[in-house]
């Protein structure tokens, strides 16, 4: 149980294009999912948080307008980076926490999704 | 200062021996404690929680906690070279997220 897929797993695109990323839940319901990046060599840097239904939560520094989160479901989070620049190059992984289980909110993550900007 | 502290390491074992990783946190008010596992390239994956004080023992993990030293370590018995990867250890505090300290690289030698 508690696995998270992302999609999709790798992406080259040009300098200036829009990329989308989608996070799902495959067995579980996830009312809050987050967004990291991590570059080569370097930890994990949260992004935002995404509860399903309302808007997302941006870590400072993060531009909101330029990563666009949307989590219109219980299973589903989408991540787009828009005009997307090779400084965006970078490794993007979400993460799920389960809602409704036993425990104390173990967040499971995606596979991750390595984004190159040409 | 950081909230979660990790040595960055590299921290080198013989194949078999016990890797012992170390993590410090901040927030003394911290619940909930995890290990992840991250190999290069890869997401991390979870492999310990562990909540209370003492140890927790999972295979050739365990996790141990103090909470009034605000410390939390994971010990690897009879290490082999597929436990070399990045090791983080994340905190859930009191706003219910989650901390994540800078990793600990593990490399095990044959």
């Amino acid at each position: 149980g508690a696995v998270v897929s992302q999609h999709p797993s790798w992406v080259i695109c040009k300098s200036g294009t829009s990329v989308k990323i989608e996070c799902r839940s495959l067995d579980f319901q996830a009312t809050t999912m987050f967004w990291y990046r991590q570059f080569p060599k370097q930890s994990l840097m949260l992004m935002a948080t995404s509860n399903e239904g309302s808007k997302a939560t941006y870590e400072q520094g993060v531009e909101k307008d330029k990563f666009l989160i949307n989590h219109a479901s219980l299973t589903l989070s989408t991540l787009t980076v828009t005009s997307a620049h090779p400084e965006d190059s970078s490794f993007y992984i979400c993460s799920a926490r389960a809602s409704g289980l036993a425990g104390a909110g173990e967040q499971f993550f995606g596979p991750g999704t390595r984004l190159t900007v040409l | 200062q950081k909230e979660v502290e990790q040595n960055s390491g590299p921290l080198s074992v013989p194949e078999g021996a016990i890797a012992s990783l170390n993590c410090t946190y901040s927030d003394r008010v911290s619940q909930s404690f995890f290990w992840y596992r991250q190999y290069s390239g890869k997401s991390p994956e979870l492999i310990m929680s562990i909540y209370s004080n003492g140890d927790k023992e999972d295979g050739r993990f365990t996790a141990q906690l103090n909470k009034a030293s605000q410390y939390v370590s994971l010990l690897i018995r009879d290490s082999q070279p597929s436990d070399s990867a990045t090791y983080l250890c994340a905190v859930k505090g009191a706003g219910n997220m989650l901390t994540f300290g800078g990793g600990t690289r593990l490399m095990v030698k044959p």
